[in-house]
């Protein structure tokens, strides 16, 4: 299973943008791309998920290269209740992921 | 969309019984489901791999006599701490494959706390 990395933590403010970015060197070529949102206390919630290119869905985007060994989750307007942790997870066809220690985001006001 | 359901939500237990979690998919048959456990602060770790009419995987480290997995259906897979010890508390997370037509992603139950006293 590709192994990911993440910043620990970043911090933001209310209406600005957050770019987080994973990397995922090991990648391989039938591998997903998946990002979930994590509250304390609950299961992880899905955002997003591609494959290559862009993918924009109505809570954010997702920026992957060609050679996919990076991905940038993109939040538009934060808001306080979009502090969490997000994790960045490379799916493989059967399924199996490996989580990585995620970045905990806290939205300020 | 699809939702997987897990129960109890929380649980307290008396060291050495045994807790059984179950994990559902409400709206789609899945074939396979992932165990994952949390502790405190950390990210999930991956225990094992539901399989539905077959023996379930297990990831290294994991001891499979002390967490049995059950996927009897393709809608119900079941996770029990054996002999459970304080150690054991932590909180169990199961997912399941959306094996939809244009759908890969995984979906998570909302998770079970587990504390062994």
């Amino acid at each position: 299973l590709a192994k990911t990395t993440q910043p620990i933590s970043m911090d933001s403010y209310e209406g600005q943008e957050v770019n987080i970015t994973c990397s995922h060197n090991n990648i391989a070529t039938n591998d997903y791309i998946t990002w979930y949102q994590q509250f304390p206390s609950q299961g992880p919630r899905f955002i997003i998920q591609g494959y290559k290119t862009k993918v924009t869905n109505e809570v954010a985007s997702l920026f992957i290269p060609a050679d996919r060994k990076s991905s940038t989750l993109s939040l538009p307007r934060v808001s306080l209740s979009d502090t969490a942790v997000y994790y960045c997870l490379v799916r493989t066809n059967a399924g199996k992921s490996t989580f990585g220690d995620g970045t905990t985001l806290t939205v300020k006001p | 969309g699809a939702v997987v359901s897990q129960h109890p939500s929380w649980v307290i237990c008396k060291s050495g019984t045994s807790v059984k979690i179950e994990c559902r998919s409400l709206d789609f048959q899945a074939t396979t489901m992932f165990w994952y456990r949390q502790f405190p602060k950390q990210s999930l770790m991956l225990m094992a791999t539901s399989n539905e009419g077959s023996k379930a995987t297990y990831e290294q480290g994991v001891e499979k006599d002390k967490f049995l997995i059950n996927h009897a259906s393709l809608t119900l897979s079941t996770l029990t701490v054996t002999s459970a010890h304080p150690e054991d508390s932590s909180f169990y997370i199961c997912s399941a494959d959306g094996h939809l037509p244009t759908n890969t992603e995984a979906f998570f139950g909302q998770g079970t706390r587990l504390t062994v006293v």
